[in-house]
């Protein structure tokens, strides 16, 4: 069975340090994997997917095959990145979506 | 359109009675997802539509719990013979077919099971 693993439940940086938010995840096949982002008060949105390799907000994420992970970094963290942020993967088949149990981030001033 | 919504924000219920939840999605969105997600952990998902079949569900889900979405847009989530188990938050989803693995959530349906 599919399962995605976010060990940190809180990460506290200081305005302007790295961040690494991991996720690690268990799929025998080819997943998809995302990462979603839920600011204070606003819905679950999107934030990027493996696929599109882009640069959302400063934010990427590479796909780690070898060690199952799908870690979210960005080089320089801002206060308005504070949220909770949940990594998701989809197997290669059906619309089953497998949500981590998320990371809180804070970035202080 | 306002994006995805859900009625009603918040429902209180004995246990053992029914309750049932809506969802209106984004009105070119033909995929419809409905998560639960309870303190602490990631939405689990329930079930998904494609227009007005409903092409998956959790194996998880119990048969309580049932879905319909009978003309393709709005759905409805109903659960029989609440329990104290239940409460949660159910969360509501849509895509496109343009980007089917983009979905875009709704606000939530927050119950407490008494």
């Amino acid at each position: 069975a599919q399962r995605v693993t976010q060990p940190e439940k809180l990460l506290s940086v200081f305005k302007g340090a790295p961040v690494e938010l991991k996720c690690n995840y268990s799929y025998s096949g080819s997943p998809e994997l995302f990462w979603y982002v839920q600011y204070s008060r606003q819905r679950l949105q999107l934030l990027l997917r493996h696929i599109s390799r882009e640069s959302i907000k400063g934010f990427t994420a590479d796909l780690n095959k070898g060690e199952t992970s799908f870690h979210l970094k960005k080089p320089f963290a801002q206060e308005e990145d504070s949220a909770m942020y949940y990594c998701a993967l989809r197997a290669n088949y059906g619309q089953n979506f497998v949500f981590g149990p998320g990371t809180r981030l804070s970035v202080l001033p | 359109d306002t994006g995805v919504s859900q009625d009603p924000r918040h429902k209180i219920t004995k246990r053992g009675q029914n309750v049932t939840f809506r969802c209106d999605p984004i009105s070119e969105h033909n995929r419809l997802y409905w998560y639960r997600q309870t303190l602490g952990q990631g939405p689990e998902f329930l079930t998904y539509f494609q227009n007005e079949a409903q092409l998956e569900k959790s194996r998880l889900l119990s048969d309580r719990f049932s879905a319909e979405r009978p003309k393709g847009s709005f759905s409805t989530l109903e659960i029989q013979r609440t329990e104290q188990g239940d409460s949660a938050m159910y969360l509501c989803a849509s895509s496109s077919r343009d980007s089917p693995y983009e979905q875009y959530f709704g606000p939530g349906t927050r119950l407490t099971v008494t």
